[in-house]
């Protein structure tokens, strides 16, 4: 079954890191691009940030540039966000969603994503 | 960044009735769009990729169409666990963009 499985949100003050994972199985995951997208509450989607299959090449949402790394380990089928100085306005639910192989669907976006972890910034 | 413009912002159905959501892109993104459905406290779902390809598993009665700036999700006829908020997000460029969403409820 292919599947993601996010980790690492909780509770943390104005200007505090946490670092997020997500754990990937029942696919091939170094053929994946991966990305962060995140729902503040009661409100829409926002993707945060990409990372390419290999790792070599990352993108980032203007909103967290600066402040958040994403980063991969292809061993062990996991891509993680570094968030450091955060706000009140990086509350929001975390999810992984893969990009779909480009070899099976050429360019394509988010065909599955994790359950999400939460993440409450506050003091 | 290309912005995407859901409407309505919700719409109340009856079961069986036909319903479309409309999107609209700021800028020309080919074919590039997806469509979501996202139930309460549930991760977004892919349901229709590249305008109008249906994801394995989706029931037929949801079908995608449009391209370069005007598109459209339809649902033939409305059942009750239709019930959620459906987005567009294109794909064309970074940063991939969501619309705001449109919230489906059951007469």
């Amino acid at each position: 079954e292919v599947q993601l499985v996010e980790s690492g949100g909780g509770l943390v003050q104005p200007g505090g890191s946490l670092r997020l994972s997500c754990a990937a199985s029942g696919f091939i995951f170094s053929g994946h691009e991966m990305n962060w997208v995140r729902q503040a509450p009661g409100k829409g989607l926002e993707w945060v940030s990409y990372i390419s299959a290999s790792g070599e090449t990352t993108h980032y949402a203007d909103s967290v540039k600066g402040r958040f790394t994403i980063s991969r380990d292809n061993s062990k089928n996991s891509i993680y966000l570094q968030m450091n100085s955060l706000s009140v306005e990086d509350t929001a639910v975390y999810y992984c969603a893969r990009d779909p192989s480009p070899m099976v669907r050429g360019r394509g976006a988010f065909d599955v994503w994790g359950q999400g972890t939460t993440v409450t910034v506050s003091s | 960044d290309i912005q995407m413009t859901q409407s309505p912002s919700s719409l109340s159905a009856s079961v069986g009735d036909r319903v479309t959501i409309s999107c609209q892109a700021s800028q020309d993104i080919r074919k590039y769009l997806n469509w979501f459905q996202q139930k309460p406290g549930k991760a977004p779902k892919l349901l229709i990729y590249d305008a109008s390809n249906l994801e394995t598993g989706v029931p037929l009665r949801f079908s995608g169409s449009g391209s370069v700036t005007d598109f459209t999700l339809s649902i033939s006829s409305v059942q009750p666990e239709d019930i959620a908020t459906y987005y567009c997000q294109q794909y064309e460029t970074l940063p991939r963009t969501f619309g705001q969403g449109t919230k489906l409820e059951i007469k």
